[in-house]
């Protein structure tokens, strides 16, 4: 089955610099990469995804990049702000039903 | 529009009690799923549906069960409470298969 693997677990930045949470994945059939944000006591929400026949993706400050031959895809937060603070997770597409997530990273901006 | 919502929000018991959390859901998903959330380990799937009166096994489905009777409805019971499911439990669904979901508040549940 599918294997997710999520690096860092926590990552610090300063306010206005970028963040980069790196996912790899096991399954070479898996075609569908999710990323959550989970703010503190709140449930995870969508915030990007990307598919397998595309190689990048963005929406305003973030962005995700999918390296197929290499099985990793990666998230990229520019001009980081407080409210980026949260815990992100990655998933992948496990069969055709199921996602399998990572472990999650937690990040923090500071001021 | 509420989405999805679960009962209850917090709940304590002793070992070897049972109870049942219930997720309910709005947008007529198809796809329902039970996932548990302890700390540096991520979200994991207990149990799915991929339609009313369907179920499936997750990846730690031990120690649950779970029914769909109505398409909207997806229950996660435990027979026997053990402190290893200390946890918080969030359900989801989704319009199509293995793609975005739509995760409840959730439910901390705290085994003594």
């Amino acid at each position: 089955g599918e294997n997710v693997e999520q690096h860092p677990s926590t990552l610090s930045v300063q306010e206005g610099d970028s963040a980069v949470i790196k996912c790899t994945y096991s399954d070479s059939a898996s075609n569908y990469f999710p990323w959550y944000k989970q703010e503190l006591g709140k449930r995870p929400q969508l915030i990007i995804d990307i598919r397998s026949n595309v190689g990048e993706k963005k929406d305003q400050r973030i962005a995700v990049t999918l390296n197929k031959t290499a099985k990793h895809f990666s998230l990229h937060i520019t001009e980081t702000q407080p409210e980026d603070s949260a815990v992100y997770f990655c998933a992948a597409r496990q069969g055709a039903q199921k996602l399998v997530f990572g472990q999650g990273t937690r990040l923090t901006i500071n001021p | 529009n509420a989405g999805v919502t679960q009962t209850p929000k917090f709940r304590v018991l002793k070992t070897g009690q049972s109870m049942t959390l219930l997720c309910a859901q709005d947008m007529n998903h198809e796809y329902m799923y039970w996932y548990r959330q302890d700390p540096g380990m991520g979200l994991r799937l207990i149990h799915y549906s991929v339609g009313e009166g369907t179920t499936a096994k997750g990846e730690v489905p031990d120690g649950y069960n779970v029914s769909r009777l109505k398409k909207q409805n997806f229950l996660l019971g435990l027979e026997s409470a053990a402190p290893s499911q200390t946890s918080v439990y969030f359900c989801a669904s989704g319009r199509l298969a293995g793609e975005t979901q739509y995760f409840g508040p959730g439910t901390r549940l705290l085994v003594l």
